[in-house]
């Protein structure tokens, strides 16, 4: 069955970077593309980017672009989201989210089980 | 950017109630367009891909459709499970967006 395990809370200072992991499994790691998505508290869902495993191709939002990189190690069938400059505004709990279909920048129907990254100082 | 919007952004109804809830698109994104149903603490679940593709697994009682560039979730008996919020995604170009959420309660 697939499944995606995220790594645990972080808590940052402002200013820190953080890196979350998604370890998948139960498919064929490479076949489907990965979003991250993010919710801050009592809010709504956010999109952040996604990236191809195949070839590591990345779409960023714009409200993210050039502090946010989305990477992958298919040896360990592993997606990466980092995010660097952190303030108060990024404390959200982060989710990444397989699409629905294979090789095709779909809706996400499996998803991990969230991240709390916690930004304080 | 396309921006998605939605109505109402809650409604309460009682058990047994037909639910529809609105979402817009601020321009085409043809049909890729999913429907997620949230609960607190929980990850997002896919109720309806490609506009009205039901998600395997989950109850006939959700269904979508569209016209143009509106689309509607509908839940045609509500249940007490039904309790969440729901957004819209616009999966069509880059960046994919959400919608607001609509909240959803029981009477």
């Amino acid at each position: 069955q697939v499944q995606l395990v995220q790594s645990g809370a972080e808590v940052k200072r402002p200013g820190a970077s953080v890196k979350v992991s998604c370890k998948a499994s139960g498919y064929t790691f490479s076949s489907f593309y990965m979003h991250w998505v993010r919710q801050a508290p009592g809010q709504g869902l956010e999109w952040m980017g996604i990236i191809n495993p195949r070839g590591g191709s990345t779409a960023y939002a714009q409200k993210f672009q050039g502090r946010l990189t989305l990477t992958t190690d298919t040896s360990t069938s592993t997606v990466y989201m980092e995010l660097s400059s952190l303030t108060s505004e990024d404390t959200a709990v982060y989710y990444c989210g397989r699409t629905y279909i294979v090789e095709v920048p779909a809706a996400p129907n499996y998803w991990g089980q969230g991240t709390l990254v916690t930004v304080s100082s | 950017d396309i921006q998605m919007t939605q109505s109402p952004s809650t409604l309460s109804a009682s058990v047994g109630d037909r639910v529809t809830i609105t979402c817009r698109a601020s321009q085409s994104i043809s049909s890729w367009l999913a429907w997620y149903q949230q609960k607190p603490g929980k990850a997002p679940n896919l109720l309806i891909y490609k506009s009205s593709t039901l998600e395997s697994g989950v109850s006939s009682r959700f269904s979508g459709s569209r016209s143009g560039t509106e689309f509607t979730l509908t839940i045609s008996s509500l249940q007490p499970d039904d309790s969440a919020t729901y957004y819209c995604h616009q999966f069509h170009s880059y960046p994919f967006t959400f919608g607001p959420g609509t909240k959803v309660d029981i009477k």
